[in-house]
């Protein structure tokens, strides 16, 4: 059972333009959502992370976006560059849960100079 | 702060050899060290979860006898891939999450390369 589903896939952006990867998720006892970055051959980075008390996070120019009555949230990277070019991954885990991870599909991203 | 290392980074060896990788928090005392294993353009896998000083708990469909899993610290857990074959080759990804955190998060390695030969 695939517990996070993540789109699109691939996507690519404009240099300046917002990249913006939605996931949504199935058990409503997740209590953490954080966002990975990964660039080939690499391990993946923690890029930003929420909690379902908030709807909003904003780190630079990154944001994440929370609907907990959807089971939604979304990644939005503002002024997007070529050097975010890599592959995002949205995750959720449960603390109760010994904090595993649970991964989305990942979005392999592309921002065109 | 928060760094985890990998050792080795990449490895190559022949079919049938046991292949050891090593993972390290450096800076920080991890409650519990997680595995996992990325194929070409897929997302992470978890293996199998490590406490110090007990079991690994592994995921179904993973041979605990094939991927052995020590965690004899807590800064340290090694991952042995046992009689290695070329269909074990992958990316091996270990994380691990920060005692006495009131958080959830989890610090990535750098990552193994495997390829067997």
């Amino acid at each position: 059972q695939q517990q996070v589903k993540q789109s699109p896939q691939s996507l690519i952006v404009q240099k300046g333009g917002i990249s913006i990867i939605n996931c949504a998720y199935e058990n409503t006892a997740f209590d953490y959502f954080p966002w990975y970055q990964q660039f080939p051959g690499k391990g993946p980075a923690l890029l930003i992370a929420i909690r379902p008390d908030v709807s909003e996070k904003k780190e630079g120019r990154f944001t994440i976006s929370f609907n907990k009555s959807a089971k939604q949230f979304s990644l939005h990277i503002m002024d997007s560059q070529p050097g975010d070019s890599a592959t995002y991954f949205c995750a959720a885990s449960l603390r109760n849960a010994g904090n595993m991870l649970t991964f989305g599909g990942g979005t392999r991203l592309m921002v065109k100079p | 702060g928060a760094v985890v290392s990998q050792h080795p980074s990449r490895v190559i060896c022949k079919s049938g050899t046991s292949v050891k990788i090593e993972c390290r928090s450096l800076d920080f005392q991890a409650t519990t060290m997680f595995w996992y294993r990325q194929f070409p353009k897929q997302s992470l896998m978890l293996m199998a979860t490590s406490n110090e000083g007990s079991k690994a708990t592994y995921e179904q469909g993973v041979e605990k006898d094939k991927f052995l899993i020590n965690h004899a610290s807590l800064t340290l857990s090694t991952l042995t891939v046992t009689s290695a074959h070329p269909e074990d080759s992958s990316f091996y990804i270990c994380s691990a999450s920060l005692r006495g955190s009131s958080y959830n998060e989890q610090f990535f390695g750098p990552g193994t390369r495997l390829t067997v030969l």
